[in-house]
């Protein structure tokens, strides 16, 4: 079964890093893009960015260029999605997801679980 | 950036009811395009992508349009499992951009 884990809820004070990853299964993971998708709560989907794990080609949306890093180490089929100094407005559920395929076929297919990230002081 | 919007951004109908969601980009796109539904807590489900090619596994009720700047997703016969909020988004090149959602609910 092709499917994505990710890591579970965090409650972080600002200021403090957090890195939350997503485990792919069931799929070659290096041939596949990953995306993280933020949503605050009540609100919709943003794109923050992807990377290609065969060689870490990684795209990120202006929007949250500069704020986070993405990674992924393909030797343990794992996309880390990172801060290094959280804020409160970072409060959201975190997706990650894999494409369908290349080309026209680049939608996400299997989405993770989600990572609830709480930010508060 | 190219910017998507969507439109209604909520919408209530009947069940049996053809239902039509709108998504524009502010330039064009060819046909690299997906329609995803997020129901109420749960995880998005991709529909359709590249504009048209419904995905396996999803009824046949939803089907996707268009090309270029104009994209529509129609689900046929509006049923109660259909209640949800519905994303287009880009994926022509970054950022892969997300219209703000239209929210679908049974009248």
């Amino acid at each position: 079964e092709v499917q994505l884990v990710q890591s579970g809820a965090e409650v972080k004070k600002p200021g403090e890093s957090l890195k939350i990853s997503c485990k792919g299964s069931g799929y070659s993971f290096t041939d596949y893009w990953i995306a993280w998708v933020r949503q605050i709560p009540g609100k919709g989907l943003e794109w923050m960015g992807i990377i290609y794990p065969s060689d870490s080609d990684t795209r990120y949306s202006p929007s949250f260029q500069g704020q986070v890093t993405i990674s992924a180490d393909k030797s343990i089929s794992t996309a880390y999605l990172q801060w290094s100094s959280l804020k409160a407005s970072d409060t959201a559920t975190y997706y990650c997801a894999k494409s369908l395929g290349g080309g026209e076929r680049r939608a996400f297919d299997i989405w993770g679980q989600g990572t609830m990230v709480t930010v508060s002081s | 950036d190219i910017q998507m919007t969507q439109s209604p951004s909520s919408l209530s109908a009947s069940v049996g009811d053809r239902v039509t969601i709108s998504c524009r980009a502010s330039q064009g796109i060819s046909k690299y395009l997906a329609w995803y539904q997020q129901k109420p807590g749960k995880v998005p489900k991709l529909l359709i992508y590249a504009a048209s090619t419904l995905r396996s596994g999803v009824p046949s009720r939803f089907s996707g349009s268009g090309s270029g700047t104009d994209f529509t997703l129609t689900i046929s016969s509006l049923q109660p499992e259909d209640v949800a909020t519905y994303y287009c988004q880009k994926y022509d090149s970054a950022p892969w951009t997300f219209g703000q959602g239209t929210k679908v609910e049974i009248k």
